[in-house]
């Protein structure tokens, strides 16, 4: 089966720096993706690591370790909009190229 | 954004009626896929669509099936409802899956459809 973990809550103050871990173990993998999901709304892509190490964009960054089967994602200089939920995805690699599985989510809560 | 659209966005219905839920998509991309998302649950595949016609299962596909006639539309029926089946449904597309380029790595999801088996 597939299974990726995710801490369920998270809580930072705006301007300090957060990172949220997932963890998977899959059959196959081609991938490691985030997506951020506002309270009432549909998820949007933020990253994607197809190979180790770290990808930047803007405030926020993700990182892969395929050899530890772990990746995280890295946002900085935290904002009030950034309280969302955040889900890490696996493309499955080995049996059908064309399946995602999802983390069940760690909704992060900004705090002033 | 990504041209995608839900119908209906919210629905209330009874148990044992069937209720057939719409994705279109302008966007021209080959794969569709429909996601139900409950609390504590995250997202999970119930079925996707690699083409015209052609169709697979996800990891929670009982008591669902689909249907994809066109390119742009891919259809999600409950034959029989259940209370169990009351989540908020979305409809994802992305583009063909070749091993270069983010974009093929990327979905798009629609806003999706809540509903509710009474």
């Amino acid at each position: 089966g597939q299974s990726l973990e995710q801490p369920s809550e998270v809580t930072a103050v705006e301007g300090a720096i957060v990172q949220i871990n997932c963890t998977y173990q899959t059959s196959g993998f081609y991938g490691l993706s985030w997506y951020q999901q506002h309270d009432g709304g549909a998820p949007t892509f933020l990253s994607y690591n197809g190979l180790d190490g770290l990808e930047e964009t803007g405030r926020f960054s993700s990182f892969l370790s395929r050899s530890d089967s772990y990746g995280y994602l890295l946002l900085q200089e935290l904002q009030m909009k950034d309280s969302a939920s955040y889900f890490c995805a696996v493309r499955d690699g080995i049996y059908n190229f064309n399946k995602f599985y999802f983390g069940s989510g760690t909704k992060l809560n900004v705090k002033p | 954004d990504a041209g995608i659209t839900q119908s209906p966005r919210h629905k209330v219905t009874e148990t044992g009626t069937p209720v057939t839920l719409r994705c279109h998509q302008t966007e021209n991309h080959r794969y569709m896929y429909w996601y139900r998302q409950d609390p504590g649950h995250g997202l999970r595949l119930i079925h996707y669509s690699y083409g015209v016609k052609d169709t697979d299962k996800g990891e929670v596909s009982d008591g669902y099936s689909v249907s994809r006639s066109k390119t742009e539309d891919f259809l999600l029926t409950l034959e029989s409802a259940t209370s169990s089946q009351t989540s908020v449904y979305f409809c994802a597309i992305s583009e063909s899956p070749t091993p270069g380029g983010q974009g093929a790595h990327e979905q798009y999801f629609g806003p999706g459809t809540r509903l509710t088996v009474t």
